[in-house]
């Protein structure tokens, strides 16, 4: 099994640019989708990006998902950051040994 | 409008049994594989289980094999999660949560159900 690590927490100023990282530990980042998903306190998780970089209708355009292949990462990009965006963020992909594995989480503060 | 919603939480023993159960509404049921996931408090999401939409293939997290059961009917548009031997680690918020390109993007997810484990 591989593993997905995150930065533990980030901050950034209304307004700016933030993007948060997820490094896969072994085998191919492009090898399966990844999906980053928000949660706000007390609530579920919902989807922001799936399939590396699709936004399900109603997520703003501001959020924007990517991979790269010679860092083995995927990076979830927030531009034009709200107060409201202020969540956890968590990485999240397939492993081809039936198992489903997630980042341990990022959270942002938008200060 | 598609929804889960969790049942079935509550305080066990360790050792003691709890059944949880997910009802979906809002999709064809039998159409989707379908996972729990869950969250000790204040820790970060880790996947339990997994099932086929016809129930055929089921996978667990090695955390939690031999000791918990996933199943489904579809005739009920209900998931279910048999947990035994219940262990102070298992505390947390189950969430059910709907694989929506079986390929495992999980959305939607239930509101989640909390199973705190304590003597």
């Amino acid at each position: 099994n591989f593993m997905l690590t995150q930065p533990h927490s980030v901050s950034e100023s209304p307004g700016k640019t933030v993007t948060i990282s997820c490094t896969r530990s072994s085998g191919s980042i492009a090898s399966n989708y990844v999906q980053w998903y928000q949660q706000r306190p007390g609530s579920a998780p919902t989807t922001v990006i799936y399939e590396d970089n699709q936004r399900p209708s109603g997520v703003p355009d501001r959020f924007s998902g990517s991979i790269d292949s010679s860092s083995n990462s995927a990076s979830l990009t927030i531009s034009g950051l709200k107060t409201e965006d202020e969540a956890d963020y968590y990485c999240q992909s397939y492993d081809s040994s039936n198992h489903w594995v997630f980042g341990g989480g990022t959270k942002l503060t938008v200060l | 409008q598609v929804q889960l919603v969790e049942s079935g939480g509550g305080l066990v023993k360790p050792g003691g049994s709890l059944r949880l159960s997910c009802a979906a509404s809002g999709f064809t049921f039998s159409d989707y594989y379908m996972s729990w996931i869950r969250q000790a408090p204040g820790k970060g999401l880790e996947w339990v289980s997994y099932i086929s939409s016809s129930g055929s293939t089921i996978y667990y997290a090695d955390s939690v094999k031999g000791r918990f059961t996933i199943s489904r009917d579809n005739a009920k548009n209900s998931l279910y999660l048999q947990m035994n031997s219940l262990r102070a680690e298992d505390t947390a918020v189950y969430y059910c949560a709907r694989d929506s390109n079986r390929v495992g993007w999980f959305d939607p997810w239930g509101q989640g159900t909390l199973v705190t484990v304590s003597s």
